[in-house]
């Protein structure tokens, strides 16, 4: 157990909806990263937030946003969903004291029809 | 831009064999690399990380990894395979050591033939 949690475990929903993935770091842990690993993408680094404020973005579309709450739980929302954002989206989170770690979560997979 | 590229995306060995996979890392300045094993329905657990303390680097599960500046390779090996290292492992780079923005490599399924 990384002690980092995310929900829902899996979602299932359908083209041009919208959905909100949920993820509680491991207490103490001030950065959230957020992943989407695909098997044709493999991982991509979609987005950190460090105390509340974003630090880093990668892939991220513009129909995906996520934020960062002063309680440093974190969300990422998908919009207008499309076929291709089928995946398993992970969140990991580490303790920023340079040690290099992330603890990941287990990952919340979305299926999109 | 720093990226890894992992050599074989599926690695069959036997039980009690060496196991050995490749990564090579691509990077201007000299990178912090990292180790990370996936299992089955499972979030990513940290394996070994190099930080350019010492070349010859050992993780958890017995699993070691050896930075060659020369070879601009990080790869991972285990003398003796066990049927639970069966899992997706992942090689990974990152530049900035304390900024854990990782960039991961494609991944590489190792199966453990009894």
């Amino acid at each position: 157990d990384s002690g980092v949690t995310q929900t829902p475990k899996h979602l299932i929903t359908a083209t041009g909806q919208r959905v909100t993935l949920r993820c509680s770091p491991r207490s103490g842990d001030l950065s959230v990263y957020w992943y989407q690993q695909s098997l044709d993408q493999g991982l991509q680094f979609l987005i950190q937030y460090y105390n509340g404020e974003e630090r880093a973005k990668g892939n991220i579309l513009e129909r995906f946003s996520a934020q960062q709450f002063p309680d440093l739980h974190s969300e990422l929302n998908l919009s207008s969903l499309e076929l291709g954002d089928s995946a398993l989206y992970f969140c990991a989170s580490s303790r920023a004291s340079n040690t290099g770690e992330l603890f990941f979560g287990e990952g919340s997979r979305l299926t999109v029809l | 831009a720093q990226s890894v590229t992992q050599l074989g995306s599926h690695v069959s060995v036997s039980e009690g064999a060496l196991v050995l996979l490749r990564c090579n890392y691509s990077s201007s300045v000299p990178p912090y690399l990292f180790w990370y094993v996936q299992y089955p329905n499972q979030g990513l657990q940290l394996l070994l990380k190099y930080t350019s303390a010492a070349t010859l680097v050992k993780g958890i599960n017995g699993f070691e990894a050896e930075f060659k500046k020369s070879e601009t390779s990080f790869h991972l090996t285990k003398p003796s395979a066990h049927m639970s290292d069966a899992a997706e492992y992942f090689c990974a780079v990152t530049l900035n050591f304390g900024n854990e923005k990782l960039t991961f490599g494609t991944g590489t399924r190792l199966t453990i033939i009894p």
